[in-house]
C-alpha cells in the first residue's frame, strides 16, 4: 500500500497568513491522482484538489495545489477565519487508495 | 440539491451485524460507483469499499473482506454496506461517499460529495 506522510502535524497560523502543507508518498503515484480534502469538526470531508491542481467546484482561488511523483503541496495564499481545519491528503492511483493522517491548521 | 444521507447506525455487541443505508437524491445515481469511507474517533480516514454503477465490481479494504458487502440498489437510489462478526475496531463515523467522475470502473477516484455520516460503535 501507498503510505502519504503529512507535515507538519499541527500547522498554528494568523488569518491572513500563508499556510503551506506538505504531503509526501511512499512511492510516485500514477498520473498525480492526489486530492486534499477539508474537514471542520462535527463535518463530513469536503473536496478541495484533485488532480493535484486542480480545484474542486466552488473552491476559493486562495486553495492551490501542487507537486507531482511522490511530494505534493497544498497551499492557502491569505487565511481566513473559515481555513482553519483538519486538512486530508488522498492518493488514487493505486489500490487501495489510501489517505494521509492529517494536518491540523490552528489559530495562533 | 446533490445530496447523500446515511442511516442505520448504532450500537452492536462484538461479533454483530448491522446495515448501513445511504439514499441519494439530486444527480442520476446509477452512472456513478459509489463508496464507504470510515473514520474512527480522533483519527484519520480509510477507505472501506466501492461499488461500480452497475453493480459489477465491488472492492474492500483487506481488514473488512470477507465480513462486510457493499450493495446498491439504482431504483432507489440507495446504497449499503451489510456488516458482519463486527469488532471493535470497526468502531468509527461511517461516510457514503461519490466519485467525482462518472462511468468509473475501479475503486480509485475522488470523491466530491459526502454524507453527514452515522455512527457505528462495536462495545459489550
Amino acid at each position: 500500500d501507498i503510505v502519504l506522510t503529512q507535515s507538519p502535524g499541527t500547522l498554528s497560523l494568523s488569518p491572513g497568513e500563508r499556510a503551506t502543507l506538505s504531503c509526501r508518498a511512499s512511492q510516485s503515484l500514477s498520473l498525480n491522482f492526489l486530492a486534499w480534502y477539508q474537514q471542520k469538526p462535527g463535518q463530513a470531508p469536503r473536496l478541495l484538489i484533485y488532480g493535484a491542481s486542480s480545484r474542486a467546484t466552488g473552491i476559493p482561488d486562495r486553495f492551490s495545489g501542487s507537486g507531482s511523483g511522490t511530494d505534493f503541496t497544498l497551499t492557502i495564499s491569505r487565511l481566513e477565519p473559515e481555513d482553519f481545519a483538519v486538512y486530508y491528503c488522498q492518493q488514487y492511483g493505486s489500490s487501495p487508495q489510501t489517505f494521509g493522517q492529517g494536518t491540523k491548521v490552528e489559530i495562533k | 440539491e446533490v445530496q447523500l444521507v446515511e442511516s442505520g447506525g448504532g450500537l452492536v455487541k462484538p461479533g454483530g451485524s448491522l446495515r448501513l443505508s445511504c439514499a441519494a437524491s439530486g444527480f442520476t445515481f446509477r452512472i456513478y460507483s459509489m463508496n464507504w469511507v470510515r473514520q474512527a474517533p480522533g483519527k484519520g480516514l480509510e477507505w472501506v469499499s466501492s461499488i461500480t454503477g452497475g453493480s459489477n465490481y465491488m472492492y474492500y479494504t483487506d481488514s473488512v473482506k470477507g465480513r462486510f458487502t457493499v450493495s446498491r440498489d439504482n431504483a432507489k437510489s440507495s446504497l449499503y454496506l451489510e456488516m458482519n462478526s463486527l469488532r471493535a475496531e470497526d468502531t468509527a463515523v461511517y461516510y457514503c461517499a461519490r466519485d467525482r467522475t462518472s462511468g468509473g470502473y475501479n475503486s480509485l477516484n475522488a470523491f466530491d460529495i459526502w454524507g453527514q455520516g452515522t455512527m457505528v460503535t462495536v462495545s459489550s
